[in-house]
């Protein structure tokens, strides 16, 4: 099975702009999670997706916002860029479950966002 | 709340073994672990269940301590390959939908 790929690998963008990142799980996964990672915060949720639904969220402010399509392919925007929202973003994919099971997430190779 | 990870950083020899423990202060759910290199994104481990099941690499053991909320990942006879960043995860449950909270990372580096 192709794994989760990102797109696109690296992104440098201006304050104030808007950004658009875009994550395609495994085949068969309806679960996706977005994650930011930077060397001072580490890696924090930012929401998840199950069948075209936001189940949870995390602590970021609403310019970070996101959206899942019947095919499971999903994508998160940012927008009125600042400094700080420089950071590796992770996408994960996972079987999920309408219920609530845990499953392990499978990590996409990211994409570097250079805010200037 | 992060769980706390622990060791921050080991250094060991090709064949030693190491232990990584991840500790929370909420009842969790599950604890994932997670091996990430540099410039990588991080690699899926281990599962570890409340309840007692789990699932993994076969080369890789770890135990979950639910009365203690704590997580241990056994590292054996390390090998080169090893070498990177462990994460654990954990959830809470509930109608905590995929979403998982990391430890601050333990670096571990293996030396020929």
């Amino acid at each position: 099975k192709a794994g989760v790929t990102q797109t696109p690998r690296y992104l440098i963008k201006t304050r104030g702009q808007q950004v658009t990142l875009s994550c395609s799980p495994i085949s068969g996964h309806r679960s996706v999670s977005w994650y930011q990672q930077t060397p001072g915060q580490g890696l924090q949720f930012l929401f998840e997706y199950f069948s075209e639904t936001q189940r949870n969220k995390g602590n970021f402010p609403g310019r970070f916002s996101g959206r899942q399509f019947s095919n499971s392919r999903s994508e998160m925007n940012v927008s009125t860029l600042e400094l700080g929202d420089s950071a590796l973003y992770l996408c994960a994919s996972s079987f999920g479950d309408e219920g609530y099971l845990s499953y392990e997430q499978y990590f996409g190779p990211g994409t570097r966002l250079t805010v200037t | 709340q992060q769980p706390v990870q622990s060791p921050q950083a080991v250094i060991l020899r090709e064949g030693e073994d190491a232990v990584i423990n991840c500790s929370s202060s909420k009842a969790l759910y599950s604890v994932h672990w997670y091996r990430q290199k540099h410039g990588e994104a991080p690699i899926f481990l281990m599962i570890l269940l409340k309840g007692g099941e789990q699932k993994g690499h076969d080369k890789i053991s770890a135990s979950f301590n639910e009365k203690k909320q704590q997580s241990s990942l056994y590292l054996t006879a390390s090998q080169l390959s090893y070498s990177g960043t462990y994460f654990c995860g954990t959830e809470i449950g509930g109608t905590s939908y995929g979403k998982l909270t990391f430890g601050q990372g333990t670096i571990l580096t293996v030396h020929p």
